[in-house]
């Protein structure tokens, strides 16, 4: 099936620090989503994009749509402790409708 | 608050016991999803509600059962789980089943002794 391969695994960064964080895919995808999922609980939508190129922002965080429609990452500027937690990627492609979810990428920010 | 509520949060069961999970969503939605979570592997999907159909069944073993009676809600029935079974599952739903956003709830975690 399909995959997509989200890097890095983890992070430990210090606060204050940004953070970059990307998803590739081998098929083109029709819609690239970011979720935050804190220990214990669902996952939490943080951004959506649906264009080739898009640049969204929501708060600290900046995602983008890239232009090969095969991949897309995600920033968090001035990180703090509350940033904590797992990032997914997830998307559909170009055709059909099922959802493909990241490993994910376990922040850890150090006060 | 997603708009997606899971019950119970937490559950404890034996090999033998029977029991149910809980999924409502107040979003209008017109899809309803389970997944499953096991530490340090990907979400797992493992059946999709749309319309009240369900429209998938990757696979699961007969011990897991869903139920939609309705588009806002949500079941699973256990019975006979496996220690293996032991996950966080998530309910999550979307508007259709068409590659839309969907919105998870907070997840039961079960433990199955």
């Amino acid at each position: 099936g399909q995959q997509l391969n989200q890097s890095p695994q983890s992070m430990f960064i210090q606060e204050g620090e940004d953070v970059s964080m990307n998803c590739t895919s081998s098929s083109i995808f029709n819609t690239w989503l970011w979720y935050k999922q804190d220990p214990g609980e669902g996952p939490v939508l943080l951004i959506a994009l649906y264009k080739a190129g898009e640049l969204t922002s929501n708060g600290r965080l900046t995602a983008q749509f890239g232009i090969t429609r095969k991949d897309s990452f995600l920033n968090i500027s001035a990180s703090i402790p509350s940033d904590v937690g797992i990032y997914f990627c997830a998307g559909t492609v170009l055709t059909g409708n099922q959802f493909y979810f990241g490993t994910g990428t376990s922040l850890t920010v150090i006060p | 608050e997603t708009g997606v509520t899971q019950t119970p949060r937490h559950l404890v069961m034996g090999m033998t016991n029977k029991k149910s999970l809980k999924c409502e969503q107040h979003l209008g939605h017109n899809a309803m999803y389970w997944y499953k979570q096991s530490a340090k592997k990907p979400l797992e999907l493992m059946f999709v509600y749309n319309f009240k159909e369900q429209t998938e069944n990757n696979s699961v073993p007969s011990r897991f059962s869903p139920e939609c009676p309705n588009s806002s809600h949500l079941f699973l029935h256990l019975h006979t789980l496996q220690p293996e079974d032991s996950a966080l599952y998530l309910c999550a739903s979307s508007q259709t089943y068409a590659g839309e956003t969907q919105y998870f709830g907070p997840g039961t975690r079960l433990l199955v002794l």
